[in-house]
């Protein structure tokens, strides 16, 4: 069974700074999801990728196959980023498995 | 085009009482799910299903019972509730053809449930 684990589980950032949030799972993968839980509780999906790296806006998202390892890169943090962010991965025809979240807390 | 809908937002139960959960979509989205969120958990999949009138487990289903008889309707069920389903529950969907979780989900605003 494939584990995803996040870290941090919280993270503080003064406004500006540049934020990464990291992810690992256990075995291979088909795809590696990373979503945002926003405080008033609804979740959309960031990115969506199985190699390489994406970009959205001042989203980054990379993934590593070799070493089963994804990051997400936050450049020029801002309070509106402050959020729950999901990491979650499937193997195969399998259903996703999501990692716990971070907590990501920008301050002004 | 409103994407994914919850109904209710809220609701608190007694045990042993039941209550349907529904979920709507109008993406035209053949794979949808049901997971529920608690404290210190990642989300967890109760129950998915890959097209209409088809159903299957997911991590924790029992206690749930699902129906799909519409693609664009997909109900979760509790029987008889206990205080162990006190949970936030979203729906989610997504389009499929490359396999299931391979493409972007979809997620409804959530239904609050509390059972007492």
């Amino acid at each position: 069974k494939n584990e995803v684990e996040q870290s941090p589980q919280n993270l503080t950032a003064q406004e500006g700074e540049f934020i990464t949030i990291n992810c690992s799972y256990s075995v291979g993968i088909s795809a590696l999801h990373w979503l945002q839980q926003h405080p008033g509780g609804g979740i959309v999906s960031l990115f969506m990728l199985s190699s390489g790296k994406k970009k959205h806006g001042r989203l980054i998202a990379t993934i590593n196959i070799q070493e089963k390892h994804s990051s997400l890169h936050i450049t020029a943090s801002h309070p509106r980023d402050s959020a729950v962010y999901i990491c979650a991965a499937n193997s195969g025809n399998t259903p996703l498995v999501f990692g716990k979240g971070t907590r990501l807390s920008v301050i002004a | 085009n409103a994407g994914v809908t919850q109904t209710p937002k809220f609701r608190v139960l007694k045990t042993g009482q039941s209550m349907t959960l529904l979920c709507a979509q109008d993406m035209n989205h053949e794979y949808m799910y049901w997971y529920r969120q608690d404290p210190g958990m990642g989300l967890r999949l109760i129950h998915y299903s890959v097209g209409e009138g088809t159903t299957a487990k997911g991590e924790v289903p029992d206690g749930y019972n699902v129906s799909r008889l519409k693609k664009q309707n997909f109900l979760l069920g509790l029987e008889s509730a206990a205080p162990s389903q006190t949970s936030v529950y979203f729906c989610a969907s997504s389009y499929s053809s490359m396999g299931i979780s391979s493409y972007e989900q979809y997620f409804g605003p959530g239904t609050r449930l509390t059972v007492t």
